[in-house]
């Protein structure tokens, strides 16, 4: 009930194309669904975070698409950049993100000239 | 933005010592924070909520005896690993929610661990 299942688990993609990570979750409590990014040796930021009220948000490159029914939302990256390298969590919370987060296992992009 | 403050970054210790992380919350107030574990190339496993003035919560298998969360103000939570061992070594990641807030977790940089 607790699990947030992430895909794939590594990622290259070319210079100027999209990135597309996904995850599913199963505790249909959850209602806050946030994406994180982590550089090697440094804490995760927040990207990105959607609430199941609304399909889609996006800001600049990043788009979140949610699919309440199917409990699903990925992450896609427009453009992507050298810079993106990184690792991105999707994780998930319940009282719109005032209880503890639930991580996915992490997707590690890497973005080849 | 807000900014939680992670100190040490990096520390080296002898087996058997015991070793603080402080975390702090330096442009805010923060209710509950929260203390993670991240081994490298894995996820972010919640260790334990720390919430100001009352006990940790622990999540199950983390031992409350070896790691000490002591959470005494609005802006600072500390963590010790208590007679530290090798297995110990890991990095530490500490994040704090806005007291009232909209629910957003702000993370600290991390402090790496090792244990000799």
């Amino acid at each position: 009930q607790q699990q947030v299942k992430q895909s794939p688990q590594s990622l290259i993609v070319q210079k100027g194309g999209i990135s597309i990570i996904n995850c599913a979750y199963e505790n249909t409590a959850f209602d806050y669904f946030p994406w994180y990014q982590q550089f090697p040796g440094k804490g995760p930021a927040l990207l990105i975070a959607i609430r199941p009220d609304v399909s889609e948000k996006k800001e600049g490159r990043f788009t979140i698409s949610f699919n309440k029914s199917a409990k699903q939302f990925s992450l896609h990256i427009m453009d992507s950049q050298p810079g993106d390298s990184a690792t991105y969590f999707c994780a998930a919370s319940w009282n719109f993100g005032n209880e503890k987060l639930t991580f996915g296992t992490g997707t590690r992009l890497t973005i080849i000239p | 933005g807000a900014v939680v403050s992670q100190h040490p970054s990096r520390v080296i210790c002898k087996s058997g010592t015991s070793v603080k992380i402080e975390c702090r919350s330096l442009d805010f107030q923060a209710t509950t924070m929260f203390w993670y574990r991240q081994f490298p190339k894995q996820s972010l496993m919640l260790m334990a909520t720390s919430n100001e003035g009352s006990k940790a919560t622990y999540e199950q298998g983390v031992e409350k005896d070896k790691f000490l969360i002591n959470h005494a103000s609005l802006t600072l939570s500390t963590l010790t690993v208590t007679s530290a061992h090798p297995e110990d070594s890991s990095f530490y990641i500490c994040s704090a929610s806005l007291a009232g807030g909209s629910g957003e977790l702000f993370f600290g940089e991390g402090s790496r661990l090792t244990v000799l």
